[in-house]
């Protein structure tokens, strides 16, 4: 069966220190694999997106995301955090058919 | 701008009301995806229609149904309203292998 599992609902980061958000998949068949964000009272946006090729992805606003099959983890991390990065974050999976969603995970930013 | 727009942006109704909420998708995309999302339940995939046709279910009540008509909008019905049925309401449309959300319309019952 396919799905996501996002690892911490709630993540909290001093302004400046590296964001990890943790995502973990189940797919029966080769997965797309996103990250959206959605900031309060708004839509989702997309983050990054893997589909094939290269395993190291990056996105909008310095994100970026590794692909790791042997792990079946596709993680989000930033480098240094601010404050407008305060936001819920997806992970969503496609396998052609469906997309699945994980339950989100809130990430607070500490000034 | 994801291109998908949703009518209307706020909806405050009562209880045992009916309520239709429209998406209109991206120009070319075929598939309409709704979504609720609710302080306690996440984000939950509702239903999705794919050029007319209905293609996957999810975790929709007997209460809400949905269409989607020749020129490719979509139209989410609730009735017989509930306090638990306030939520925001996504429309997504999908192309190259990904969803592209819709600003969504929040539901207020009162």
């Amino acid at each position: 069966a396919q799905s996501v599992t996002q690892l911490g609902s709630h993540v909290s980061v001093s302004e400046g220190a590296l964001v990890l958000l943790r995502c973990n998949y189940s797919s029966s068949v080769p997965p797309y694999l996103f990250w959206y964000v959605q900031y309060p009272n708004q839509g989702l946006q997309l983050l990054l997106k893997y589909t094939t090729g290269a395993t190291l992805v990056k996105g909008i606003n310095g994100f970026e995301a590794e692909f790791k099959k042997s792990e079946t983890s596709f993680h989000l991390t930033k480098p240094s955090a601010h404050m407008s990065d305060a936001a819920e974050y997806f992970c969503a999976l496609n396998t052609g058919n469906q997309f699945y969603f994980g339950t989100g995970t809130s990430l607070t930013v500490i000034p | 701008d994801s291109g998908v727009t949703q009518t209307p942006k706020h909806l405050i109704t009562a209880t045992g009301q009916r309520v239709t909420l429209r998406c209109s998708p991206r120009s070319g995309d075929l598939s309409v995806y709704w979504y609720q999302q609710s302080l306690d339940q996440g984000l939950q995939f509702l239903i999705q229609y794919y050029n007319g046709e209905e293609r996957a279910k999810g975790n929709i009540l007997e209460r809400f149904s949905a269409q989607q008509f020749p020129d490719l909008h979509s139209e989410l019905n609730l009735s017989s309203l509930e306090l638990g049925d306030s939520a925001l309401y996504f429309c997504a449309s999908s192309g190259e292998g990904e969803q592209f959300f819709g600003p969504g319309t929040r539901l207020t019952v009162l």
